[in-house]
């Protein structure tokens, strides 16, 4: 069964709210979640890498006041889209691993987000 | 910086037949790990097999096995005996330091293979 589960496995909202979209890892926890974007027919960008109990790092390009990430606790983190556009319409989806064990990056589900 | 290479933007395969899907990757790092997702049309992410630098054997799972070339610095994934249900996006990823989850996972341009009954 999924070891990283990811909520809600589509939305769609209208410009100017905000969305925010889950991520938990389910057996066991994770200091470091990964945030990822897919444009159709295209590859997984990272957008940010989610730390327990500290700000993320964001990668080059993207808008951190834009997207917000909160990891709160070892087995939950959190991405908001804010003042989401249609251009923010996408495939989301996070990804974990084991401390122990990082021969396998697990992945959620995946969110895709339509902005009317 | 790293990066990963996957030239193939899509392939076609009679069933039953082996394939290479091909990846290369360019790193300064000497410890890191290689990994190979299978995504279907539905968005999840299947891993199919990982390859650590410093292993010596190349990996295999089943059907699957990574062809490991590290002086050339490629990864290639073979498939044998493919079946229909193996249509879909292939991705080559690469993480460095392998030996830390919280080190992040790049991805290559991916390549959609299309299996023909």
């Amino acid at each position: 069964g999924a070891v990283v589960s990811q909520h809600p496995s589509w939305v769609i909202c209208k410009s100017g709210t905000s969305v925010k979209i889950e991520c938990r890892s389910l057996d066991f926890q994770a200091t470091t979640m990964f945030w990822y974007r897919q444009f159709p027919k295209q590859s997984l960008m990272l957008m940010a890498t989610s730390n327990e109990g500290s700000k993320a790092t964001y990668e080059q390009g993207v808008e951190k006041d834009k997207f917000l990430i909160n990891h709160a606790s070892l087995t939950l983190s959190t991405l908001t889209v804010t003042s989401a556009h249609p251009e923010d319409s996408s495939f989301y989806i996070c990804s974990a691993s084991r401390p122990t064990l990082n021969t396998e990056a697990f992945f959620g589900q995946g969110t895709r987000l339509t902005v009317v | 910086a790293q990066k990963i290479t996957q030239t193939q933007p899509g392939m076609f395969v009679q069933e039953k037949e082996a394939v290479t899907l091909d990846c290369t990757y360019d790193t300064s790092d000497q410890s890191y790990g290689l990994f190979w997702y299978k995504q279907p049309s539905s968005g999840e992410m299947i891993f199919l097999i990982y390859q650590g630098s410093y292993d010596e054997q190349n990996a295999t799972e089943g059907r699957y096995s990574l062809n490991f070339q590290k002086a050339r610095k490629s990864a290639n994934l073979v498939i044998s005996a493919s079946q229909l249900g193996d249509s879909a996006m292939y991705f080559c990823a690469m993480r460095e330091g392998r030996r830390s989850s919280a080190s992040k996972i790049i991805f290559g341009s991916g390549t959609r293979l299309s299996i023909r009954p």
